[in-house]
């Protein structure tokens, strides 16, 4: 079975662009977590989505928003481009959202960087 | 407010020696799951072992052990007669379970970096 795969992998832009990342799970996986990593701040949680909808959501300002489709792929894109939004974008796929026994599985990254 | 804590940020071996990362967590549920990822320089996090907070049992996966007590909020990880394949950064992240709120997030330490000399 394929695993989580992101495009593109690599993403330069400057600042007070817009970006927008790819993302599509493992098939069979419904859920879909986006996560940011920084070397100052480390692996932080952005939101996850789940049959569309946006069921959880990190500490992130409103530059930062996703989607997911009814194939359970997901975007994110991120406005205004800030030199601090420079990170390695990382998104995970789990097969449910609720269930006690899920596990997230990760995507090889994007790494975004904003000059 | 969930806490993860790898306190050892790199450690270096030469191959063969057994190596322990440690992960120290913080919780207030009592139903969570810790995790260990492993994510080598190519970026990608993998995952290598889910335990959960009602089985303390240990386990072992090859030349990998893990450590889960809970009387002293610690799931730690060992890599027995270390190999040049296992340098990457390894991570440990808590993951709550609550059924009410459908929250369900990892929360990840530093990481330790983990450098095998041959």
């Amino acid at each position: 079975k394929a695993g989580v795969t992101q495009t593109p992998r690599y993403l330069i832009k400057t600042r007070g662009q817009q970006v927008t990342l790819s993302c599509s799970p493992i098939s069979g996986h419904r859920s879909v977590s986006w996560y940011q990593q920084t070397p100052g701040q480390g692996l932080q949680f952005l939101f996850e989505y789940f049959s569309e909808t946006q069921r959880n959501k990190g500490n992130f300002p409103g530059r930062f928003s996703g989607r997911q489709f009814s194939n359970s792929r997901s975007e994110m894109n991120v406005s205004t481009l800030e030199l601090g939004d420079s990170a390695l974008y990382l998104c995970a796929s789990s097969l449910e959202q609720m269930t006690r026994t899920d596990t997230q599985y990760f995507g090889p990254g994007t790494r975004l960087t904003v000059l | 407010a969930q806490k993860v804590t790898q306190a050892q940020t790199e450690i270096s071996v030469v191959e063969k020696e057994d190596v322990t990362l440690d992960c120290v967590y913080e919780t207030r549920d009592t139903t969570y799951y810790l995790f260990w990822y492993k994510q080598p320089p190519s970026g990608e996090l993998v995952f290598l072992i889910r335990r959960n907070s009602f089985d303390e049992q240990n386990e072992i996966s090859g030349r990998y052990s893990w450590n889960f007590q809970k009387s002293t909020s610690s799931f730690n990880f060992t890599i027995t007669a270390s190999q040049v394949v296992d340098s990457a950064v390894y991570f440990c992240a808590l993951s709550e379970a609550n059924w009410d709120t459908g929250r369900r997030a990892l929360t990840f330490g530093s990481g330790t970096r983990l450098q095998v000399q041959p």
